[in-house]
């Protein structure tokens, strides 16, 4: 199975700060990577699909980049509405898999 | 593009559980129907998929014999039932889609599975 390790496992930043989180596969998995963002008592939401491009509809602060065993989601002004745990998740091989997430906060 | 699924469920240590997913605003056949789960505190784990037009499964192995996913085309219901339950069954069960790329753009809203001994 690819192993997805996210980094931070938590964080807090300050309203309109960029937050950045990384997100590294256990072998090349090319651009096959989607982000997520889940908020306490609902099912998860798609943000990011194939790395770096970004849903319908999701705010433009939202950016993925990466390719090959090390992917980044990046926020470039947090929102408060923003706070949420986010997930990376590979499809390049099955099983899919997931990372085990990155709690936000806000400071 | 909705999936509604079934109720929260309690059920004993050794029981099975069958949780439905009923999809609506699409055509039932086009996309394979994902079932995923999250337990406390985790992040979501894939289980596998049923292709609704053939009915043909694919899961991963750590669920292999102990799980079955079903479908009834008519009334665009899919199952998935996951038999010899153990406290660590607890968690969030979801159904999900993908529609129009790789990635799970539409999902269930959730079913808790309560597993107590």
């Amino acid at each position: 199975d690819i192993e997805m390790t996210q980094s931070p496992s938590s964080l807090s930043a300050s309203v309109g700060d960029r937050v950045t989180i990384t997100c590294q596969a256990s072998r090349d998995i090319t651009n096959y990577l989607n982000w997520y963002q889940q908020k306490p008592g609902k099912a998860p939401k798609l943000l990011i699909y194939d790395a770096s491009n970004l849903e319908a509809g999701v705010p433009s602060r939202f950016r993925g980049s990466g390719s090959g065993t090390d992917f980044i989601f990046t926020i470039s002004s947090l929102q408060p509405e923003d706070i949420a745990t986010y997930y990376c998740q590979q499809y390049d091989n099955l099983p899919i898999t997931f990372g085990q997430g990155t709690r936000l906060g806000i400071k | 593009v909705q999936l509604v699924q079934s109720g929260a469920e309690v059920k004993k240590s050794g029981a099975s559980v069958r949780v439905s997913c009923k999809a609506s605003g699409y055509t039932f056949t086009d996309f394979y129907i994902h079932w995923l789960r999250q337990a406390p505190g985790q992040g979501p784990e894939w289980m596998g998929w049923i292709n609704p037009k053939s009915g043909g499964t694919k899961y991963t192995q750590k669920f292999q014999g102990r799980v079955a996913m079903t479908r009834d085309r008519f009334i665009t219901t899919a199952y998935m039932e996951l038999s010899r339950l153990g406290s660590d069954d607890t968690a969030i069960y979801y159904c999900a889609i993908q529609v129009g790329r790789n990635a799970f753009d539409i999902w269930g809203q959730g079913t808790l599975v309560t597993v107590s001994s």
